[in-house]
């Protein structure tokens, strides 16, 4: 079993839809939690960072965080073509100087 | 400044060439890193430094051979690398206030 699980997708919605992407997880130790959007042939951009359980929000982004169940969401509100890219989740330990454990990824396409 | 640059943005080099990957971040983060990503997978951790010292080494192969000469920079020196070994590699840095910055990555092929 995999320390993190994440939906590989493709996944495809309209322009303006919620989306909503997940990662399990079956490590305990993982504290910080998250969420990077890779547009290709480029390095992953920091979408949203928590350590804490329960919603953080950004704009259009919500992360999520139930360390109960070991579950972490990104929700996408009024998606956009711009936002077609691989959305990877990612958690460790601790923040400095820890091994970050990435999911495998999650290809988004919104169509026009 | 928000930002790890890493250069050459692209390098092709052949199995018996030796080469260096940079990493500059000007964030005062004290922790750096080098990941190995190949297509369609997700970044894997190749070193760790903390405060200037080496703190993780994943078991990468003696071909790469990282170094950080001061708490800004990061490099890693390529020796006798195989067709194997092309991929884009990311630098990172991280402090304990918030997440993990990527660099743009170096993509590179080896001939």
């Amino acid at each position: 079993q995999k320390e993190v699980e994440q939906d590989p997708g493709p996944l495809s919605v309209p322009e303006g839809a919620i989306v909503s992407l997940n990662c399990t997880y079956s490590n305990s130790a993982f504290q910080y939690f998250m969420w990077y959007r890779q547009y290709s042939r480029k390095g992953p951009e920091l979408l949203m960072y928590t350590y804490s359980s329960g919603n953080k929000e950004d704009g259009r982004f919500t992360a999520q965080v139930d360390k109960s169940s070991k579950y972490i969401s990104l929700f996408i509100r009024d998606s956009q073509p711009s936002d077609s890219a691989t959305y990877l989740c990612a958690m460790g330990p601790y923040n400095q100087g820890g091994k970050l454990i990435f999911g495998q990824g999650t290809e988004l396409s919104v169509k026009p | 400044d928000t930002e790890v640059t890493q250069t050459p943005k692209h390098l092709v080099m052949g199995m018996t060439n030796k080469k260096s990957l940079k990493c500059e971040q000007h964030m005062g983060h004290r922790a750096m890193y080098w990941y190995k990503q190949k297509a369609k997978k997700p970044p894997e951790l190749m070193f760790v430094y903390s405060y200037e010292k080496l703190s993780i080494n994943e078991s990468v192969p003696s071909r790469f051979s990282p170094e950080c000469p001061n708490s800004s920079l990061l490099n890693l020196h390529l020796h006798a690398l195989q067709p194997e070994d092309s991929a884009l590699y990311l630098c990172a840095s991280s402090q304990d206030t918030g997440g993990y910055t990527f660099g743009s990555g170096t993509r590179l092929t080896v001939v």
